[in-house]
């Protein structure tokens, strides 16, 4: 079964300052996609990057970028320039079959 | 554009209960994913809906049952609610491949 690992619960950066977010997923499929989304206390849950398993490139969007490492299933979000409106739930993701697994989450706090 | 639009925002059932949970797709999408997030978890899939059938199911017991009307509108129908069940309930659509998947802003349930 695929599964999805967050081990850090909660984070912590300083406004402007980078910070990253660690997610290792587990399968044997080869082709899939892999998610980062940001639930902030709305509740909406917004779609930050993605990323297909057969690009070798890491995916970019302004200043979220990451960090995929397909042979040790590492999936690690990278946010550049923290602001406070970044503050939020994380949620790494892992796509196959049209059905979508989440991890549980990291809590990312920016002090100001 | 509206993007995906659930309603009640909360809702409050007692055990034993059923409740009926609805939602509107993205314009232009044709299929309607409904997840299970349980306070400080991530989301966990139930089902997904296509051309009104169920192509989909995660492992949630045959307590929740769901339907899709032909204009792409879906309902999400748990029986003999558990106290378990409380949590908040995400609606996402897509068009034909989940990797542009929408997110509503989610029903809360409270079952005391």
């Amino acid at each position: 079964a695929q599964t999805v690992t967050q081990s850090q619960p909660e984070m912590s950066v300083q406004e402007a300052e980078t910070v990253t977010l660690s997610c290792t997923y587990d399968t044997s499929e080869s082709d899939y996609y892999l998610f980062w989304y940001k639930q902030p206390p709305s509740r909406q849950m917004i779609l930050v990057i993605r990323q297909e398993a057969y690009k070798q490139q890491n995916a970019t969007e302004n200043r979220f970028s990451v960090n995929f490492q397909k042979a040790a299933k590492s999936f690690s979000l990278k946010i550049s320039d923290s602001q406070l409106g970044d503050a939020a739930m994380y949620f790494c993701a892992y796509d196959r079959d049209d059905k979508i697994i989440f991890g549980k989450g990291t809590r990312l706090h920016i002090l100001p | 554009d509206a993007g995906v639009t659930q309603s009640p925002t909360h809702l409050i059932k007692t055990r034993g209960q059923q409740v009926t949970l609805r939602c509107s797709p993205k314009s232009g999408h044709d299929t309607v994913s409904w997840y299970q997030q349980a306070l400080g978890q991530g989301p966990q899939f139930i089902f997904q809906y296509y051309e009104e059938e169920e192509r989909q199911r995660g492992n949630f017991p045959d307590r929740f049952s769901g339907h899709q009307f032909p204009n792409y509108s879906s309902e999400l129908n748990v029986n003999a609610l558990l106290l378990g069940d409380s949590a908040l309930y995400l609606c996402a659509s897509s068009p034909e491949s989940t990797y542009e998947q929408y997110f509503g802003p989610g029903t809360r349930l409270t079952v005391t």
